[in-house]
């Protein structure tokens, strides 16, 4: 089962910025909090990651609380082309079956014009 | 760089039948993974393997599915005899050895009649 909680969906409007919840009450202290988004019809692609400190790159930026209990990946000026399937995971790094990701529902976001 | 390819796309079936999916991934990549996507879930893990060796089969229906990776390459998952509930697309996704993210194609969309 997943070990994350998310919203099932969200809405935004085009030009502001998209906030994304997920609660990971139960992360252990060697995994990670990932995230992935699937556009329609199109596999999922990687977004970004972090272990404790908040992360920044060109796509979005995430926040993770001190606890590590919660997270939440923010889309500085959402797009049309953002619309998608948010998927928040929590994982080791590594090469063995321990670090196989493990999908939850996602929540799907909306951006309205 | 060139992505994770899949063949074909779009299949459609009748029951009982077989279906092979192939799967290129990512030059270099030495972890190949297949997923299964029901439509309105997360993608499932079905099968890790790490270069030609299984690493994790644990949610494959062995009775029906298979997959190989004889060279470490290039992979097929194949499903004989299909059943109506494995309508869904099959993902195939690759990754380095150590670290780095999951790359994923665009999934092949399996239709059982």
């Amino acid at each position: 089962d997943a070990k994350t909680t998310q919203p099932p969906s969200m809405d935004c409007a085009e030009g502001r910025a998209a906030n994304l919840p997920c609660n990971h009450s139960t992360i252990s202290g060697n995994e990670y909090v990932y995230w992935y988004r699937q556009i329609h019809s199109q596999g999922p692609q990687y977004i970004i990651h972090g272990l404790k400190n908040n992360e920044t790159n060109e796509m979005a930026s995430l926040i993770i609380t001190e606890d590590r209990k919660s997270s939440t990946l923010i889309l500085p000026h959402a797009t049309l082309r953002d619309t998608a399937v948010y998927y928040c995971i929590v994982r080791v790094v590594g090469y063995s079956s321990a670090s196989k990701i493990i999908f939850g529902s996602g929540t799907r976001l909306s951006i309205r014009p | 760089e060139a992505g994770v390819a899949q063949s074909p796309r779009y299949k459609i079936i009748e029951k009982r039948q077989s279906v092979a999916f192939w799967c290129n991934p990512i030059s270099g990549h030495a972890t190949l993974y297949w997923y299964q996507q029901i439509l309105g879930q997360g993608p499932k893990l079905l099968i890790q393997f790490q270069n030609n060796g299984v690493v994790d089969d644990s949610q494959l229906p062995k009775d029906r599915f298979s997959a190989e990776r004889l060279k470490g390459v290039d992979s097929t998952l194949k499903i004989q005899p299909a059943k109506l509930e494995d309508s869904a697309v099959y993902l195939c996704a690759s990754r380095q050895l150590v670290g780095g993210e999951q790359y994923f194609g665009p999934g092949t969309r399996l239709t059982v009649t």
